[in-house]
């Protein structure tokens, strides 16, 4: 079992770009959630994605947006970048009902410049 | 909504000693769960232990265990014997089981295991 992988693993992009970031969960997982760690702080809640329709947003704006596959694999967009947007972006993946044993992929570092 | 405060940003000890990472939570929900986890340098967070609020009893998982105390919304981390290996960010978490399901973290605190 590959656990949660994520893609890719770096990746540095110019102010105003947009960026694609990529999630497949455990095996048998069929619910994802986002998360933004941002440097030095605890990871915020994005949004969370299941039978392929977003279930529930965090504090974030309407720039950062999803999408997850009938294969239960997500991504996640963000547009109009901002130098703000630099930080680690952490998949977790869950069986839906049961989130108190979600487990995280390694994460994506995205740099802005 | 739920807020995490973890109070102490690094902490340090030497190996094979006693340590203990302080949590408090704040949330008007009686049913939830509180979580430790692990970030090492590798980034991924690792679950290291989880308490169920409606259980009393304190979780604990080979060398490490938590004091829970629902009253005063505490929930700190005690490494026995620590090892090398402990070294990383370890973040506390609450979740509740209604509606989605989305974790909350604290800021987390940096320990560092002296050789």
């Amino acid at each position: 079992d590959a656990g949660v992988t994520q893609s890719p693993t770096h990746l540095i992009k110019t102010r105003g770009q947009q960026v694609t970031l990529r999630c497949s969960p455990k095996s048998g997982h069929d619910t994802v959630s986002w998360y933004q760690q941002a440097l030095g702080q605890g990871p915020q809640f994005i949004f969370q994605y299941y039978e392929e329709e977003e279930r529930q947003r965090g504090n974030f704006p309407d720039r950062f947006s999803g999408h997850q596959f009938p294969n239960y694999s997500s991504e996640l967009n963000v547009n109009a970048l901002l130098l703000g947007d630099s930080a680690l972006y952490l998949c977790a993946s869950s069986l839906q009902g049961h989130n108190t044993e979600a487990f995280f992929g390694q994460g994506t570092r995205l740099t802005v410049v | 909504a739920q807020t995490v405060t973890q109070s102490q940003p690094e902490m340090s000890v030497q190996e094979a000693e006693t340590v203990t990472l302080s949590c408090t939570y704040d949330t008007s929900e009686s049913n939830y769960y509180l979580f430790w986890y692990k970030q090492p340098p590798s980034r991924q967070m690792i679950l290291v232990i989880r308490q169920e609020a409606y259980k009393q009893q304190n979780a604990t998982e080979n060398r490490f265990s938590v004091n829970f105390q629902k009253a005063a919304k505490s929930f700190s981390l005690k490494i026995s014997d620590s090892q090398l290996g402990d070294t990383a960010m370890y973040f506390c978490a609450f979740l509740t089981p209604l509606g989605y399901e989305k974790l909350t973290f604290g800021t987390g605190t940096r320990l560092t295991i002296i050789p």
